[in-house]
C-alpha cells in the first residue's frame, strides 16, 4: 500500500523558516516525481513544487519561488520542503503527493 | 498559467440521481507525448484528496464504474451515473501537462 506521511509542520512567526518532510513507503520512491501541494483553510488546492525522480527537474509556483526549496533523499525514501521567509499567506495544510496518491498533510501556521 | 474553470460550484442531488461536472482549461492539455494529463480527484470532508480518474477517462482500479470521464483538448466532464452517499465531497479537476500544475476551484457535491 502506498503511504506518504508528512511531518514538520507547526506554528511559526512571519519571516522564519520551517522544513517539512514526507516519508514514502509501499512503492519504489526513486522511480517517481513528487509534489508539494497546499490548501489554505477553507480554500482549494494550490500546487507548490515538483521534483523529478532523480532531482534533475525542479519547478516552483511563482508564489514560493526563491523562498521554498524542494529536495529528496531517495536512499531515505524522503521528500523535503524547506520554507524560508514565511508569510501569513503560506498558512495551509501541506500535502506530499504523487500523481495518484496524497499524504494526510502537515499543518503550517504563520502568525505572530 | 493554465486556468482550470470548473462548473457548477455546487450540486445537491438525491441518491440515485446522475451528476455531471464540467472542467475547462484555458489552453489545450494535449501534451507532446500525445497524452492529455487531465485528472479528477475527490476530497471528502476532513480527508485528503483521493484519486479518481487520470488521463481524461482512465479510472483507477478501486474507483466504481459509475464514475466516468470524457473530453479532449480544453473541455472535460466528470459524470456519476447514480450518486451514492459516499460520493459526497469536493471534486477537483487538475492538469499535469503544463507547469505550473493547476487545479480547478472545486465542485461541492451534497447529498439531499
Amino acid at each position: 500500500e502506498v503511504q506518504l506521511v508528512e511531518s514538520g509542520g507547526g506554528l511559526v512567526q512571519p519571516g522564519r523558516s520551517l522544513k517539512l518532510s514526507c516519508v514514502a513507503s509501499g512503492f519504489t520512491f526513486s522511480n517517481y516525481g513528487m509534489n508539494w501541494i497546499r490548501q489554505a483553510p477553507g480554500k482549494g488546492l494550490e500546487w507548490v513544487a515538483y521534483i523529478s525522480s532523480g532531482s534533475s527537474y525542479i519547478y516552483y509556483a511563482e508564489t514560493v519561488k526563491g523562498r521554498f526549496t524542494i529536495s529528496r533523499d531517495n536512499a531515505k525514501n524522503t521528500l523535503y520542503l524547506q520554507m524560508t521567509s514565511l508569510r501569513s499567506e503560506d498558512t495551509a495544510l501541506y500535502y506530499c503527493a504523487r500523481v495518484d496518491a496524497w499524504g494526510q498533510g502537515a499543518s503550517v501556521t504563520v502568525s505572530s | 498559467d493554465v486556468v482550470m474553470t470548473q462548473t457548477p460550484v455546487s450540486l445537491s442531488l438525491a441518491i440515485g440521481q446522475p451528476a455531471s461536472i464540467s472542467c475547462k482549461s484555458s489552453q489545450s492539455l494535449l501534451g507532446t507525448s500525445g497524452k492529455t494529463f487531465l485528472n479528477w480527484i475527490l476530497q471528502r470532508p476532513g480527508q485528503s484528496p483521493k484519486r479518481l480518474i487520470y488521463q481524461v477517462s482512465k479510472l483507477y482500479s478501486e474507483v466504481p464504474d459509475r464514475f466516468s470521464g470524457s473530453g479532449s483538448e480544453t473541455e472535460f466532464t466528470l459524470k456519476i451515473s447514480r450518486v451514492e452517499a459516499e460520493d459526497l465531497g469536493v471534486y477537483y479537476c487538475w492538469q499535469g501537462t503544463h507547469f505550473p500544475l493547476t487545479f480547478g476551484s472545486g465542485t461541492k457535491l451534497e447529498i439531499k
